[in-house]
């Protein structure tokens, strides 16, 4: 099946620094990638969804100078989290969806990155 | 608005079946997902129904009906290691993912 990896699984940094996630489609070409954040005991929410090439779209209420996404091949998409603060330590997860195979648009999740600020 | 509604928490005891319901109202569908999340970790494909009825894969099944809006998946034989959350989650008519809050399964023995 298909395969995403994130790096890194888990992070800690300090208030005001910033911190890049990267999430890559290792078996296929994911023209689509998107960005959750999951706080616990909650369910996801999305961020925002990445193609490849352009702009990504984000979701009412998150911020997109804070958070920026570069989806600049078909198998590599970061966020970057921009002067980070304590109440975006959260578990981040991206998703990529192959649409060349079987066509019901299944989204693959990476395995999660743990972001702590202190 | 958009809304997927399923079950907060359900508890069940090693070995019997359970079903955890979703209903849900969206703008536009292309199909409904089934994932399972254990804490700490990312969400693992489960089951993909688009068409009425039921999807048999092995110790799970996921059912679908479209006119109603409703979804339901059934867990046979459970074992410990399906402790979990389980989420619903809709494809709406953007091929944007929909997703309920999820459902935390308690296993007993």
């Amino acid at each position: 099946g298909a395969v995403v990896s994130q790096h890194p699984s888990r992070v800690i940094c300090k208030s005001g620094t910033s911190v890049k996630i990267e999430c890559r489609s290792l078996d296929f070409q994911a023209t689509t990638m998107f960005w959750y954040r999951q706080f616990p005991k909650q369910s996801l929410m999305l961020m925002a969804t990445s193609n490849e090439g352009s702009k990504a779209t984000y979701e009412q209420g998150v911020e997109k100078d804070k958070f920026l996404i570069n989806h600049a091949s078909l198998t590599l998409s970061t966020l970057t989290v921009t002067s980070a603060h304590p109440e975006d330590s959260s578990f981040y997860i991206c998703s990529a969806r192959d649409l060349g195979t079987s066509g019901d648009y299944e989204q693959y999740f990476g395995p999660g990155t743990r972001l702590t600020v202190t | 608005g958009q809304n997927i509604d399923q079950p907060t928490e359900m508890t069940a005891t090693e070995g019997a079946i359970v079903q955890i319901n979703c209903t849900y109202q969206t703008s536009g569908f292309n199909g409904l997902f089934w994932y399972q999340q254990h804490a700490g970790e990312a969400p693992t494909f489960l089951s993909y129904n688009v068409l009425d009825g039921l999807e048999e894969k092995g110790r799970f099944s996921s059912f679908l009906s479209r006119s109603k809006g409703y979804s339901y998946l059934l867990l046979k034989e459970l074992q410990m290691k399906d402790s979990a959350s389980y989420l619903c989650a809709v494809t709406d008519s953007n091929y944007q993912l929909i997703w309920g809050a999820g459902t935390k399964l308690i296993i007993k023995p």
